[in-house]
């Protein structure tokens, strides 16, 4: 199974700021890596898919990078409505695999 | 307007039997794959399982295969998640999701999730 990893597990960010938020799979997998966003209560919302596609919808302050191994979610310029919970998740073989999960918080 | 409403959750005991069912609406099931992912109180997210478009492929993981069966009925627009031999561990909020479409086992539509507690 391929185990994802990601970094830091909590933030607190201002209003305004940029965040980075990083995710590492046990192995490559290519581009086959997508973002969800989470706020309690809610269902997860797909943010970007294969690394670096920004789902309609979704505002362009997402975005994201990476092949291989290694990838990272970016917020240019946090909003208030972005604090949430950020999972990355693999898309490259069952069993899926999701990454633990980032909370962002408001500093 | 692409929307999933799941159901079928509750509470039922160590063993027993549930089966899930999420309705779609503004698209065609068989036009895409479907999946199930569940997340326990407080924790993250777990797939659980993947039917393909046309039906004829099914993906689960460890933890519930042998135990749990997806499967979906063209004619309703449904998705079912039939879940026997429940585990306290099974306790969580069952999620369906609609893959992306070109993709694969990328998710864009969630529903809003139903609640299974397996507890004596």
């Amino acid at each position: 199974d391929i185990q994802m990893t990601q970094s830091p597990s909590s933030l607190s960010a201002s209003v305004g700021g940029r965040v980075t938020i990083t995710c590492r799979a046990s192995q490559s997998i290519s581009t086959y890596l997508n973002w969800y966003q989470q706020k309690p209560g809610k269902a997860p919302k797909l943010l970007i898919y294969a690394a670096s596609s920004l789902q309609s919808g979704v505002p362009s302050r997402f975005s994201g990078s990476g092949s291989g191994t290694d990838f990272t979610l970016t917020i240019s310029s946090l909003q208030p409505e972005d604090f949430a919970t950020y999972y990355c998740q693999q898309s490259y073989s069952t069993p899926l695999t999701f990454g633990p999960g980032t909370k962002v918080d408001i500093k | 307007e692409v929307q999933l409403l799941e159901s079928g959750g509750g509470l039922v005991q160590p063993g027993g039997s549930l089966r899930l069912s999420c309705a779609a609406s503004g698209f065609t099931i068989s036009s895409n794959a479907m999946s199930w992912v569940r997340q326990a109180p407080g924790k993250g997210l777990e797939w659980v399982s993947t039917i393909s478009g046309s039906g004829g492929s099914t993906n689960y993981a460890d933890s519930v295969k042998g135990r749990f069966t997806i499967s979906r009925d063209n004619s309703k627009n449904t998705l079912y998640l039939q879940m026997n031999s429940l585990r306290a561990e099974d306790t969580a909020v069952y999620y369906c999701a609609k893959e992306v479409a070109g993709t694969l086992w990328s998710f864009d539509y969630w529903g809003q999730g139903t609640l299974v507690t397996v507890s004596s």
